[in-house]
């Protein structure tokens, strides 16, 4: 059971180029989340798919976009790349609605991001 | 609004020494609670979990009890141990996953 699968793991961009963070998830899970982690920031959420079809901002959306492709995948986008966008980027899922507060969520094993 | 918050660190403890790591909570409902622990270079995995008041969640000789009155959920471990240095993240979920700041333990030999 591969859980969450976030490619690539590491990856080097120069100023102004742009990538897609890919994730996709094996368990089913109606919500989906890319977070940012930078040294004492802890985690922030840049944006969160509730469902299949739905997206939402979260604290710091600017300079991504996402596209929850299907239930399995959520992609993140950096159209313009910024040194400010260096960080370890986390994908996660979980189920999150009434009857399923209980169920932890999954992470992946995080994108290691450098802009020059 | 929901948010959770949790002390800053680092925490540096030597081996076999006492842990806590304080968490408080607001919620607009009635929430379950998670510390999830990152260990260097790793993504984010779940230490424990609790979801409902008074509920004690444990794992790996760590324990902590969601309680309702306090909205508090603290970490404990009686014996650290070296192989406990990561950093611990406090979480809650209700309708979306809500986590702390995240507090560094390290833990010398």
């Amino acid at each position: 059971n591969a859980g969450v699968t976030q490619t690539p793991k590491f990856q080097v961009l120069k100023t102004g180029q742009s990538m897609t963070l890919q994730c996709a998830q094996d368990m089913n899970h109606n919500s989906m989340y890319w977070y940012r982690q930078d040294p004492g920031m802890g985690l922030r959420l840049i944006y969160y798919s509730a469902s299949e079809g739905t997206t939402d901002k979260g604290e710091v959306p600017n300079g991504y976009n996402v596209s929850r492709l299907n239930k399995r995948e959520f992609s993140l986008r950096l159209e313009s790349a910024a040194p400010s966008q260096t960080s370890v980027y986390f994908c996660a899922s979980s189920e999150a609605f009434a009857g399923a507060l209980n169920t932890e969520a999954f992470f992946g094993q995080g994108t290691r991001l450098t802009v020059v | 609004g929901n948010s959770v918050t949790q002390m800053e660190g680092p925490v540096t403890l030597s081996e076999e020494a006492f842990l806590t790591i304080n968490c408080t909570y607001t919620a607009t409902g009635y929430p379950s609670l998670f510390w999830y622990v990152q260990y260097p270079g790793e993504g984010l995995q779940l230490l424990l979990k609790a979801t409902k008041a008074d509920d004690k969640g444990s794992n790996k000789g760590f324990e902590a009890t969601y309680r309702k009155e306090t909205t508090s959920f603290h970490l404990e471990k009686g014996s650290v141990q070296v192989s406990d240095s990561a950093v611990y993240f406090c979480a809650l979920n209700f309708n979306k996953f809500y986590f702390g700041s995240g507090t560094k333990l390290n833990v010398k030999p």
